[in-house]
């Protein structure tokens, strides 16, 4: 069973970096056609795609958020890791990792399981 | 970014009768290999969103032969066949063609 949670702070100052932790279980971010990324969603609002590691490293971004994200993996401790930068109140959200698989049958990949998020607020 | 664009934005629905929703992207989302990348995602109140249709027209692990989807190219429809009053939220077109997923700007069902 592919579990993921979230953790990290849930107040951040404006300009500050926040750090994200996506725990995962029941699958191995070393395993060939493993992926996770990260999606947030403003309170009311629909959910945007933030970014993208695969098993062996390769990393996406969304290209308005770019110069500000970071995503890595530790695969000993099967965790990834988001950092963004300059933290501004319009960044408040919540902040969701999404376990992204490769479906054999299909040939295709999917955002399949999500975590249950956890809500940032950022603000003086 | 792609835009997906949905509609109604707000469904209310007697339990047992049947409901629709519309999606339209911006761009083709059918490739060559004859697969539609158009997703279809529930987001129940105080969850996360979970996944109901992938590929346009497959149901997800689990998801009850009510939910359907179709459609092709640019315009796709949810239809869900009688409404029970669990299917209460937030329903999501979600483009998966691109590597930057986007998202429609969600249809609230509720139960009249």
């Amino acid at each position: 069973q592919i579990t993921l949670k979230e953790s990290g702070p849930t107040l951040v100052k404006p300009t500050q970096t926040l750090t994200l932790t996506c725990s995962c279980s029941g699958f191995s971010l070393s395993t060939r056609g493993e992926g996770v990324g990260w999606i947030r969603q403003p309170p009311g609002k629909a959910p945007e795609w933030l970014a993208l590691i695969y098993w062996d490293d390769d990393a996406r971004y969304s290209p308005s958020l770019e110069t500000r994200l970071t995503i890595t993996k530790d695969t000993s401790k099967n965790q990834v890791v988001l950092t963004m930068t300059n933290m501004d109140p319009v960044d408040t959200a919540t902040y969701y990792c999404v376990h992204r698989g490769y479906d054999d049958i299909w040939k295709t990949y999917r955002y399949d399981y999500w975590g249950q998020g956890t809500l940032v607020t950022v603000s003086s | 970014d792609m835009d997906m664009t949905q509609s109604p934005l707000s469904l209310p629905v007697t339990p047992g009768e049947p409901a629709s929703i519309s999606c339209r992207s911006s761009q083709n989302l059918l490739q060559s290999n004859g697969y539609n990348y158009l997703d279809w995602y529930l987001q129940k109140p105080g969850q996360s969103p979970q996944l109901l249709i992938y590929l346009g027209s497959n149901r997800a692990s689990g998801v009850p032969d009510r939910f359907s989807g179709s459609g092709s190219g640019t315009d796709f429809t949810l239809k869900i066949s009688r409404v029970e009053a669990e299917d209460v939220g937030i329903y999501y077109c979600m483009q998966a063609l691109q590597t930057s997923i986007t998202f429609g700007q969600g249809t609230r069902l509720e139960i009249k």
